[in-house]
């Protein structure tokens, strides 16, 4: 059994570049998560799937990120044009898509804007 | 906001002492959950309390809910150099997503 796996683990970009990333949750779970964390911070919601529709976003992500989890199994993220106010460690973290259960993550994406 | 607010925001004590954080919130909740992360990782699930519980216990971890005061905390006893993480909490009310706190450092002195 694997855990959540996230590609790529580490990411410098400039500014202005666009980035993907990639999830690929537990296998048979449906719900997959991303979050988002800066250092010293929590982790900050940003989107979640219930298989492949996208069922909540934060108001605090902008136009320039969309997710995609198109056959309901791995998920990517997309920023377009970032910003130095990207730069952060984005998480992904899947669940089983019972009410109330616990988010296995995986290890993250840093992201270096330069 | 849902998010909980987390006390302290850095712990330092021996090994072998215990260590407790505490999280407080300010709205309703159908449970709550710790976790832990080690530098640069990924979080790791500990324990979820359900708020129609007021303690659940795993190995040396004892977690404690009061629904009253809107506060939950969370003991390490005999703590290890391994305890060495940032321990956050989550919240989950109606919606689907789990709201993190800020998250408590603990270090471990050998």
């Amino acid at each position: 059994d694997t855990g959540v796996s996230q590609d790529p683990r580490h990411k410098i970009t400039k500014r202005g570049q666009n980035v993907t990333f990639r999830c690929d949750p537990i296998s048979e779970h449906n719900r997959l998560y991303w979050y988002r964390q800066t250092l010293g911070q929590g982790p900050e919601f940003l989107t979640y799937f219930q298989n492949e529709a996208q069922l909540e976003k934060s108001r605090l992500l902008s136009d320039r990120f969309s997710a995609e989890r198109p056959k309901g199994s791995f998920s990517t993220l997309e920023i377009q044009r970032t910003e130095q106010g990207d730069s952060a460690m984005y998480l992904c973290a899947s669940s089983p898509g019972q009410a109330n259960e616990k988010l296995f993550f995986g290890s993250g994406t840093q992201l270096s804007v330069l | 906001s849902q998010q909980g607010e987390e006390d302290p925001q850095a712990l330092s004590i021996q090994e072998g002492e215990n260590a407790t954080m505490n999280c407080s919130y300010k709205t309703s909740i159908n449970n709550l959950q710790w976790y832990r992360q080690n530098s640069g990782r990924g979080l790791v699930h500990l324990i979820l309390i359900r708020s129609n519980e007021r303690e659940k216990h795993s190995g040396r971890l004892r977690v404690t809910l009061d629904t009253s005061k809107k506060s939950s905390s969370l003991l390490i006893t005999a703590s290890r150099a391994a305890d060495t993480a940032s321990y956050f909490c989550a919240l989950r009310g109606g919606a689907q997503k789990l709201v993190f706190g800020q998250g408590t450092r603990l270090t471990i002195n050998p």
